[in-house]
């Protein structure tokens, strides 16, 4: 069963401190893709990365930064964690080949919730 | 810039109904749409993808219609269950950027 794989399910952290997310795909997916989701506003789109090394900005990218040095670890990274980012964080892959390609399908993690006080 | 509606946001149905959930997309030129389902605290499940070529999906009990020309799909459940109850999300595919609809939060009734 493939899968995508969020380190940690629950989260505290303090205003300030360093926070790591990571997601993990065992499926060779080339796409990665981190989304937070907040009551009301739906899933937004903070970075995604089509390739090794590779990032892009998504809709929300302030305060966020990103890391994939392998194919199957794409980390988020709050430099200085603030309580509106307290969220649900979802990290996604696929298939995708690049631009203009119909077939992908994303397959999400479990989650990861993030409280900061 | 591409927009996804679901309404309605919330539905409760007694159970073994037929029901409809709609996504409504204001840009047609979609590479695909994808049907989520979310349990509570939980990350999103796939249940159908539609081809932008393609009229409609099927699996098991769930059926995905797509109309890219009035930029609408829905969610066909058929003999809805109490487990059936979740948030079920649309997100439509464009230049490799997915943008999903809030959800519809669906209660089936015991």
């Amino acid at each position: 069963d493939v899968k995508v794989t969020q380190s940690s399910r629950y989260l505290v952290k303090r205003t300030g401190e360093k926070v790591f997310l990571e997601c993990v795909q065992d499926m060779d997916h080339e796409n990665m893709f981190w989304y937070r989701q907040d009551p009301g506003l739906g899933l937004r789109l903070i970075y995604f990365s089509y390739d090794v090394k590779m990032k892009e900005k998504g809709d929300i990218p302030e305060g966020y930064s990103v890391s994939r040095e392998k194919k199957e670890r794409f980390s988020l990274i709050l430099e200085s964690a603030s309580t509106n980012q307290t969220s649900m964080y979802l990290c996604a892959s696929s298939p995708l080949q690049g631009p203009g390609s119909g077939a992908n399908v994303l397959t999400f993690g479990a989650g990861s919730r993030l409280t900061v006080l | 810039k591409q927009e996804v509606t679901q309404i309605p946001a919330a539905l409760s149905v007694p159970e073994g109904e037929n029901l409809v959930l709609n996504c409504s997309f204001t840009d047609s030129a979609i590479y695909n749409l994808q049907w989520f389902r979310q349990d509570p605290g939980k990350g999103l499940t796939s249940l159908l993808l539609i081809q932008s070529s393609q009229r409609e999906q099927t699996s098991g009990r769930l059926n995905a219609s797509l109309d890219k020309s009035s930029g609408r799909s829905t969610l066909y459940i058929a003999a809805s269950q109490p487990g059936d109850s979740a948030t079920y999300l649309c997100a439509v595919n464009r230049d490799d950027k997915i943008i999903f609809g809030k959800g519809t939060r669906l209660h089936i009734l015991p």
